[in-house]
């Protein structure tokens, strides 16, 4: 089945540490991103990327960094400069704008990281 | 910039009553717009989506159709049933930041029996 598989689940990290999220998808896009989920404030976007070895800084990128050194995957690692990482983590894809119209992004199920 | 703004929620509804969660939302040209559901602990399916002014988005029984005179994309659904329970998020795309999604708050929705 094609979709979007994020790992792991849940993960703990030490204050202190950085820690790498993984995001894989076999949809074919070209377009991925990663947001950030906190209680009663939507979904923020992390950064972005419109194709592969390239990727933008999204609305709070800071303590965060990415690659994307394949078409399939799009690693988030979350660094010890962030302040507060403890939050959901979504990863979602879709195809890039000059495909159509309505350009839907699909999500994969999340990784909830507690920072302890 | 884009922004989307959606009904300050929670809202609570018995079971077959009618919905409302009201998105509007602010882009320069033409965006696309969509509502998302989130069930608890899981990540985000599109619900429904309009890609111009005037179409009509449904599914599952909820539909929404895109205002540009307005710049609405409220979601509404006739009968509401306690499977419904969940977040739903308005976004859109495209307008001066095409290819991300900017989304509203969310809205919890809780149906009870």
């Amino acid at each position: 089945d094609g979709g979007i598989t994020q790992s792991p689940k849940y993960l703990f990290r030490k204050e202190g540490q950085n820690v790498t999220l993984s995001c894989e998808q076999n949809l074919n896009h070209d377009a991925m991103y990663w947001y950030r989920q906190d209680p009663g404030q939507g979904l923020r976007l992390i950064y972005y990327s419109q194709i592969v070895n390239d990727f933008q800084k999204g609305d709070i990128a800071e303590g965060y960094s990415v690659s994307r050194e394949k078409k399939e995957s799009f690693p988030l690692t979350v660094t010890s400069a962030q302040k507060n990482p403890t939050a959901f983590y979504l990863c979602a894809s879709s195809t890039s704008p000059g495909q159509g119209a309505g350009t839907e992004a699909f999500f994969g199920q999340g990784t909830r990281l507690t920072v302890v | 910039g884009n922004s989307v703004t959606q009904m300050e929620g929670p809202v609570t509804l018995s079971e077959e009553a009618f919905l409302t969660i009201n998105c509007t939302y602010t882009a320069t040209g033409y965006p696309s717009l969509f509502w998302y559901v989130q069930y608890p602990g899981e990540g985000l399916q599109l619900l429904l989506k309009a890609t111009k002014a005037d179409d009509k988005g449904s599914n599952k029984g909820f539909e929404a159709t895109y205002r540009k005179e307005t710049t609405s994309f409220h979601l509404e659904k006739g009968s509401v049933q306690v499977s419904d329970s969940a977040v739903y998020f308005c976004a859109l795309s495209g307008g001066t930041s095409y290819g991300k999604l900017t989304f509203g708050q969310g809205t919890i929705l809780t149906v009870h029996p």
